[in-house]
């Protein structure tokens, strides 16, 4: 079974921290997936990182997927109370692109 | 419409009692997913349609769950003989050939068996 593990299950830190969430797997992901939600509304879509060693860009946060393609990280910089929620990572089952199974997420929570 | 919508956002059942949720996909997906989504974890695949047929649902838990979309667009989750375990929030997401590989997720309905 693939499994998407994600580290730490909850992290709270002060406002202008910086922090890195992790997802890690046994195995080989053709792409990975980083969403988002909040309470109440479900996951949004932040990322896919397709290539081995991607590393993407968005405004704070930096998403980059392992050279192996079995784990990938998100680093927030200077962190926000707004970057409070539930970050999931999520990927393709056997590597079809039409079931797609997530880890059980990282709640963040910024403290001002 | 603009998003997915599902409906009700929230319902409360009696146990052994049967309920339907309803998903309302983006127009012109053609694939659409249901998740269930327990406190403090990640969606857990349900079921898959490909148009109007279930590509896979593997993801069901067992044969009290049933998932229809008759005309490829609107499905419908069932839930028969409901269990205090079925509590959970059920997300409804599609997608499209366009749209890659990105999900686009409905609000969730929250099911509360008591």
């Amino acid at each position: 079974t693939q499994l998407l593990e994600q580290s730490p299950q909850f992290l709270s830190i002060q406002e202008g921290e910086n922090l890195t969430v992790y997802c890690n797997s046994s195995s080989v992901f053709s792409s990975l997936q980083w969403y988002r939600q909040e309470p109440g509304e479900g996951p949004v879509l932040l990322v896919t990182v397709v290539t081995g060693g991607e590393v993407k860009k968005l405004k704070r946060l930096t998403f980059q997927f392992g050279d192996a393609r079995k784990d990938s990280s998100l680093h927030i910089t200077a962190a926000q109370p707004g970057d409070t929620g539930l970050y999931l990572c999520a990927g393709p089952w056997m590597n079809r692109d039409d079931k797609i199974i997530f880890g059980k997420g990282t709640r963040l929570h910024i403290l001002p | 419409g603009a998003g997915v919508s599902q409906t009700p956002s929230n319902k409360v059942t009696e146990k052994g009692k049967y309920v339907e949720l309803r998903c309302d996909p983006i127009s012109g997906h053609t694939a659409l997913y249901w998740y269930r989504q327990s406190l403090g974890q990640g969606p857990e695949f349900l079921i898959y349609f490909q148009g109007t047929g279930a590509a896979d649902d593997s993801g069901l838990p067992n044969d009290r769950f049933f998932a229809v979309r008759p005309e490829g667009s609107v499905s419908t989750l069932k839930i028969q003989r409901t269990e205090r375990g079925d509590s959970a929030v059920y997300l409804c997401a599609s997608s499209s050939l366009t749209s890659g590989t990105e999900a686009f997720f409905g609000q969730g309905t929250r099911l509360t068996v008591v």
